[in-house]
């Protein structure tokens, strides 16, 4: 079962405009991550925020986390046709034990970045 | 490049034969998790090995199990395979059973059930 709702499911912009994406879940987590996805092939990580950060950024990407919420947000900025991609979040639940690394995924945000 | 390595990229099977997919997860990493992406959805988790035992399952069914070798690469096999098994599978590799550890994916293997 899907942990997250992604939002948008489809984002289209123009080169140097800001991409924004909202995901949502359910459950107490260690960690909520970020990957993009190119073309149906594999998934490429882009930043990861631990579950006491509450904004995190990394070269044009900035991600926020509201656990009161349970939701995150995907800002990137002065994007580029290069980023056309789907972008996914996932949480790793706060399961305890040896239950790291089970990542749960949302549905995904497909981004088009018009050149 | 993640240095995680999956084989065969693509692969046609016949509804209830049978099939291995084979993941050489990167140099060190000790846990490999496969995972099932169906078309326009996100992946689903579906087995995690450390260090040759499976250390937690998904909602797949018991045809759907996976080995993992003292190297530490891995293969997933399905048996009696169905239409809705047709997907792309993706292995991630990891270092240990931390929090907050990063997981590295291969590029996935796509199956057709025909």
């Amino acid at each position: 079962s899907q942990q997250g709702e992604e939002d948008p499911q489809a984002l289209s912009i123009q080169e140097g405009e800001n991409a924004t994406m909202n995901c949502s879940y359910k459950t107490s987590i260690n960690n909520l991550q970020w990957y993009r996805q190119n073309s149906g092939r594999g998934l490429v990580h882009l930043i990861l925020i631990r579950s006491n950060e509450r904004e995190k950024h990394s070269g044009r990407l900035r991600v926020t986390l509201d656990t009161s919420k349970k939701s995150s947000s995907l800002l990137i900025t002065a994007s580029r046709a290069a980023d056309t991609a789907s972008y996914f979040c996932a949480t790793d639940a706060n399961a305890g034990g040896t239950s790291y690394g089970k990542l749960t995924f949302g549905q995904g945000t497909i981004l088009t970045v018009h050149p | 490049e993640t240095g995680v390595t999956q084989s065969p990229t693509h692969l046609i099977k016949t509804r209830g034969q049978q099939v291995t997919l084979r993941c050489s997860s990167q140099s060190g990493h000790n846990t490999v998790s496969w995972y099932q992406q169906a078309l326009g959805q996100g992946p689903q988790f579906i087995f995690q090995y450390y260090r040759e035992e499976e250390n937690g399952r998904g909602n797949f069914p018991p045809r759907f199990s996976g080995l993992q070798f003292p190297n530490y690469s891995s293969e997933l096999n399905v048996n009696a395979l169905e239409l809705d098994d047709s997907a792309l599978y993706l292995c991630a590799s990891s270092l240990g059973l931390m929090r907050d550890t990063e997981a590295f994916f291969g590029q996935g293997t796509r199956l057709t059930v025909v």
